[in-house]
């Protein structure tokens, strides 16, 4: 398939590593914030979602923070996998349909 | 979740020629989105199409160029309308099941432009 996100920062995590990702949201006023994997060759997959009337949230293997003070959104990952390899995109809204989708990480995960 | 299906997966086509993509969901959805997204791009919002009214279109998107239809809760096209090289990208649909929360993505039409 082909490559989503050629020129996006990358970040690179051994084999059973956490991962950290990252991303700066735009407006003040959002108030339900989603992270996405992007596999190549496929759509966004939902991973996990939090609203901002909570700084943390966690799932299977993933945690969401929420820091509304900086506009700062982070997704952990923990004992990062092979198929944990994407795209990772954060998107806001607020209490709205539009979502306002970051610019994308891609995750690279080293055997 | 929602399971949707998008057609064509991928596409080829001529400049100056239309293409018409079809977006089915498993379930009866309120909302139904468009958005594109070019090579090493995040998306964008192209439109939202609405069962029974006329399709919302974002800044920079015209129903001229992106006609879209949603004769059901379940099924929506979006035509990419004479084509030019510029319209390579991804075309995703989302569809919203809670009312203007969680958004859930097809899996795309790969079109290339010559």
């Amino acid at each position: 398939g082909e490559s989503v996100g050629l020129h996006l920062p990358t970040l690179s995590v051994q084999e059973g590593d956490n991962s950290i990702i990252n991303c700066a949201y735009s407006n003040s006023a959002s108030d339900y914030f989603i992270w996405y994997k992007q596999e190549s060759g496929k759509g966004p997959q939902f991973i996990i979602d939090i609203r901002s009337n909570m700084d943390k949230r966690q799932g299977q293997r993933v945690t969401v923070l929420l820091n509304k003070t900086v506009k700062h959104l982070s997704l952990q990952i923990a004992a990062t996998q092979p198929g944990d390899s994407a795209v990772y995109f954060c998107a806001e809204t607020a209490g709205t349909y539009k979502y306002i989708f970051g610019t994308g990480t891609r995750l690279k995960v080293l055997a | 979740s929602a399971v949707i299906s998008q057609k064509p997966s991928r596409d080829i086509c001529q400049r100056g020629t239309s293409l018409t993509i079809q977006c089915q969901v498993d379930s009866q959805v309120t909302m139904m989105f468009w958005y594109r997204q070019q090579p090493g791009q995040s998306l964008t919002l192209i439109a939202t199409a609405n069962q029974g009214s006329e399709a919302t279109y974002e800044s920079g998107f015209v129903i001229d160029k992106f006609p879209i239809s949603r004769p059901n809760l379940t099924f929506s096209t979006l035509t990419v309308s004479n084509m030019s090289p510029e319209d390579s990208s991804i075309y995703l649909c989302s569809v919203d099941r809670t009312g203007g929360e969680t958004q859930y993505f097809g899996p795309g039409t790969r079109l290339l432009v010559l």
